[in-house]
């Protein structure tokens, strides 16, 4: 399978404990993209990276959340003191800028679905 | 900041009925337009997309959506829906002026009944 893949798929924590996901995009793809979607709403962005360097962050990323993107392939979210809020599906998206590549398609992972208790 | 308002939360509908979900969005510059299909338990995909050209945009399984920049309007169609198309559908905008990141309407959930 070529697409993107994310770990671990469900994550159950208990408040105030620091959790990590894992996104591996599409190989090749120079752009990686996190979401956050909540019940009946649609994804919202986070952050993203081109290769490995994070070039935006939402206001929604506490100084709870960070990310990273080492070398410039897989990605990871930490989120640290994890609060009830934080309940949500984490996605991971990539896509491939420039090189002749038209547009921007984002080709989204299953996602890490965290539950706070 | 780009927006994105789709009109209709829940959408119910029978068999071989026609299908509209509306969408309208909010950029003053340069979009691409997407809309993607999220099917029961499943990851989000990509139904239809529009960058340049012609307005009038088909995508996979018979859906199709027409830009109208005078409206910032990109609504989505299919004329005749089956069982399978239920699934929740989201509208979204990128501008390459904002980092491409996607900006994603609240979602339509659509019921198919047999």
């Amino acid at each position: 399978d070529t697409g993107v893949s994310q770990d671990p798929r469900h994550k159950i924590t208990k408040r105030g404990q620091n959790v990590t996901f894992r996104c591996d995009p599409i190989s090749e793809h120079n752009r990686l993209y996190w979401y956050r979607q909540t019940l009946g709403q649609g994804p919202e962005f986070l952050t993203y990276f081109q290769n490995e360097a994070q070039l935006e962050k939402s206001r929604l990323l506490s100084d709870r959340f960070s990310a990273e993107r080492p070398k410039g392939s897989f990605s990871t979210l930490e989120i640290q003191r994890t609060e009830q809020g934080d309940s949500a599906m984490y996605l991971c998206a990539s896509s491939l800028i420039g090189r002749g590549a038209r547009g921007n398609e984002q080709f989204f992972g299953p996602g890490t679905r965290l539950t706070v208790l | 900041a780009q927006s994105v308002s789709q009109h209709n939360h829940h959408v119910i509908l029978s068999e071989a009925a026609s299908l509209e979900l509306g969408c309208n969005y909010s950029y003053g510059g340069t979009v691409n337009l997407f809309w993607y299909v999220q099917y029961p338990g499943q990851h989000l995909q990509l139904l239809l997309k529009y960058f340049s050209g012609d307005p009038l945009v088909k995508g996979i399984k018979g859906f199709e959506a027409e830009f109208i920049k005078s409206k910032f309007s990109f609504n989505l169609r299919k004329p005749s829906v089956q069982w399978s198309d239920t699934a929740e559908y989201f509208c979204a905008v990128t501008a390459q002026a904002a980092g491409n990141k996607l900006t994603f309407g609240g979602g339509t959930r659509v019921l198919v009944k047999p």
